[in-house]
């Protein structure tokens, strides 16, 4: 079945540090994936998203390229700030279950000052 | 556009209790889903309904009925509650589905089963 494996958290860095949080999935056919961000006390907000191999996703900073090769989907940004202190959560989407999410664990920021 | 709402935002219930968590979204969304948070777990799916008039199992049913109202609202209910049903639920909705949608997602309910 379909499956997402993140590092696990939690992960804490610098202001102006760079990141790398990794993800790598095991899927049939041709997922879509995503990086999902959750903020203390709220709810999920996408992030990024790449529908299709070497697509690269990007926003607010933040990237992430589909490498069908390594069946990866790591994220990274080049400086990080105060306010990127969240959950990550990376997510592929096939056809099962209706076009359901299948999340991996969440990794945990926090940067400090 | 208010996006995707749930209510209630916090709930604590008794062995046994029953309980309905409402969601409705505003963006005349085909699909919607149901998932339960819990840490170290990441988000797992309960049940969806990939249009009005349909619903589907996900991974983790058991213990939970889902009703498609309308296109708008997609409930969930907890018929006997267990300590083990304690977690944050999260609704979410797509426009048709499909891999390249991008799913929208409520700000969650926090269960907690005593």
């Amino acid at each position: 079945g379909n499956s997402v494996t993140q590092m696990e958290g939690p992960v804490t860095l610098s202001e102006e540090a760079f990141l790398t949080i990794n993800c790598t999935y095991t899927a049939t056919g041709y997922p879509s994936l995503f990086w999902y961000v959750q903020y203390p006390g709220e709810g999920l907000q996408l992030l990024l998203k790449a529908t299709k191999a070497d697509d690269k996703g990007s926003n607010k900073g933040f990237e992430a390229t589909y490498r069908k090769e390594t069946t990866s989907f790591h994220l990274e940004k080049g400086s990080v700030q105060v306010s990127d202190s969240a959950v990550y959560f990376c997510a592929l989407k096939s056809s099962n279950s209706g076009y359901a999410l299948n999340f991996g664990k969440g990794t945990s920021l926090l940067v400090t000052p | 556009n208010a996006g995707v709402t749930q209510t209630p935002k916090f709930q604590v219930l008794k062995t046994g209790q029953s309980m309905t968590l409402q969601c409705a979204q505003d963006m005349n969304h085909n699909s919607m889903y149901w998932y339960r948070q819990d840490p170290g777990m990441g988000l797992r799916l309960i049940y969806y309904s990939a249009s009005e008039g349909t619903t589907d199992k996900g991974e983790v049913p058991n213990g939970y009925n889902v009703s498609r109202l309308n296109k708008r609202e997609f409930s969930l209910r907890l018929e006997s509650a267990a300590p083990s049903q304690t977690s944050v639920y999260f609704c979410a909705s797509t426009r048709q589905g499909g891999y390249t949608d991008t799913q929208y997602f409520g700000p969650g309910t926090r269960l907690t089963v005593l």
